[in-house]
């Protein structure tokens, strides 16, 4: 998975709980994205990051949810309160953003579980 | 509305057999990126093509994007049980500043 490193792999959770999911972008790429995955389904779209900016978050949920990129360390994504329909994947991809490409690599994912 | 069209969404097949995946949109991308993704683990970028009317080749898989740059299709020849998994497809448009991904073809290879 070209070097993009989440953690933990694994995360369970009460509900009501907070959920911290971390992701290291690939060296050298600026951007991160994070997707939800739930069984059986595709990626679906949260948040587009660059350091220190939130610059698309239309997939992320109103309520509850967050995303941050902080100049220096991993990029974050924040959820309050768990509910058992968080539970899914999560991933976390990141890519260069120059050129047209926009060829985004992607970590081994962080599977919350919301008890 | 879904700007990228996969189909079929749900594909299987024997060993041995080719199968085409089809990837459609009304929109114009500057890229388009194909990923394979495997049970517990994040999804694989395969290629990237640029240019309306590119073929591509990966060992059996033969990639091409439309003339338009509308439009690709992932060509598999024998397919193998190693071929199984989500196939993703991604549109990258310049103004967007990101890739949109297809909801996937998920495809089952039996030996």
């Amino acid at each position: 998975n070209a070097g993009v490193m989440q953690n933990p792999r694994h995360l369970v959770r009460r509900r009501g709980q907070e959920a911290r999911l971390r992701c290291s972008p690939m060296k050298g790429h600026s951007h991160v994205y994070w997707y939800r995955q739930l069984p059986e389904e595709g990626l679906k779209f949260m948040v587009y990051l660059q350091k220190e900016n939130i610059i698309d978050e239309s997939g992320m949920p109103k309520e509850r949810f967050s995303a941050e990129f902080p100049k220096e360390g991993p990029s974050i994504l924040r959820i309050q309160q768990v509910v058992r329909g968080d539970s899914a994947a999560y991933f976390c991809a990141s890519s260069a953003g120059t050129g047209d490409s926009y060829e985004q690599y992607f970590g081994p994912g962080t599977r919350l579980t919301v008890t | 509305t879904q700007l990228l069209e996969q189909s079929p969404q749900f594909l299987s097949i024997q060993e041995g057999e080719n199968l085409t995946v089809y990837c459609n949109s009304s929109s114009v991308f500057s890229s388009l990126q194909w990923y394979r993704q495997e049970p517990g683990e994040g999804p694989v970028l395969l290629v990237t093509v640029v240019t309306g009317g590119e073929v591509k080749k990966l060992k059996r898989l033969t990639f091409q994007f439309g003339d338009a740059r509308k439009d690709s299709s992932l060509h598999i020849t024998a397919a193998q049980p190693g071929d199984t998994g989500l196939y993703l497809c991604a549109g990258a448009q310049r103004w967007a500043g990101k890739s949109t991904f297809g909801d996937g073809t998920t495809l089952t290879v039996k030996p």
